[in-house]
């Protein structure tokens, strides 16, 4: 099972509005609404900020929403914060025997 | 609250077995629908999923490690382990223990702090 393709980085500046994009596979990301993303800052475990494509858990600001087109996911930043400088991660169901499989990682820095 | 706490070696020989234990608190593995997996991250690199188990003892594996990995529960214990046979440097990690959201919704809402596995003789 490959891992999902991220970009490597993505920087905006505080207040603008950043998208990470996420791409698989008609078995992973395209055929399932199950794709969640993940912030990762330095040193601490990571934490969960969208699930089911578009849902957020208690807590998330709504600045981080979710969205899925075919076999690409995207997450989006709005009102970039400095303490949303972090790294990211995107996460499918597969309908291989594996059942989860995480993105490449992205690096976001603002500016 | 949900808490889980990742423990075990923090240096381990090459060949060698590795023995995690993840202790949880909050809910409860004998409750229907609960699901607690285990994800690594080499140091500077991605996350990557092993293994997880549900309440009712399903067990699902990473097929590339599949033949390495045991996952297990203690209900009474509120504890999960892993251990992963043949250890090599390349499994040199940080290992993380995260919960399930949900019965079989694919996202884990909590987790442990991790625990650095070395792989070094």
């Amino acid at each position: 099972q490959s891992a999902l393709t991220q970009p490597a980085s993505v920087s905006g500046s505080p207040g603008q509005s950043i998208t990470i994009s996420c791409t698989g596979t008609s078995s992973d990301v395209g055929g399932y609404n199950y794709v969640s993303w993940y912030q990762q800052h330095p040193g601490k475990a990571p934490k969960l900020m969208i699930y089911e494509v578009s849902n957020r858990p208690s807590g998330v600001p709504d600045r981080f929403s979710g969205s899925k087109s075919g076999n690409t996911a995207s997450l989006t930043i709005s009102g970039l914060q400095a303490e949303d400088e972090a790294d990211y991660y995107c996460s499918s169901y597969t309908s291989s025997s594996s059942l989860y499989v995480f993105g490449t990682g992205t690096k976001v820095t603002v500016l | 609250q949900i808490t889980l706490k990742e423990s075990g070696p923090t240096l381990v020989k090459p060949t060698q077995t590795l023995t995690l234990t993840c202790t949880f608190s909050g809910f409860s593995l004998s409750t229907s629908g609960v699901g607690v997996g285990w994800i690594r991250q080499p140091p500077g690199k991605a996350l990557e999923w092993l293994a997880l188990i549900y309440w009712n003892d399903d067990k699902r594996y990473s097929p590339s490690l599949k033949s390495r990995l045991t996952i297990t529960k203690d209900t009474s214990k509120n504890q999960v382990v892993l251990t992963m046979t043949n250890m090599d440097p390349v499994d040199t990690a940080t290992y993380y223990c995260a919960h399930e959201i949900a019965a079989h919704r694919p996202a884990f809402d909590y987790w442990g702090q991790g625990t650095l596995v070395t792989v070094s003789s």
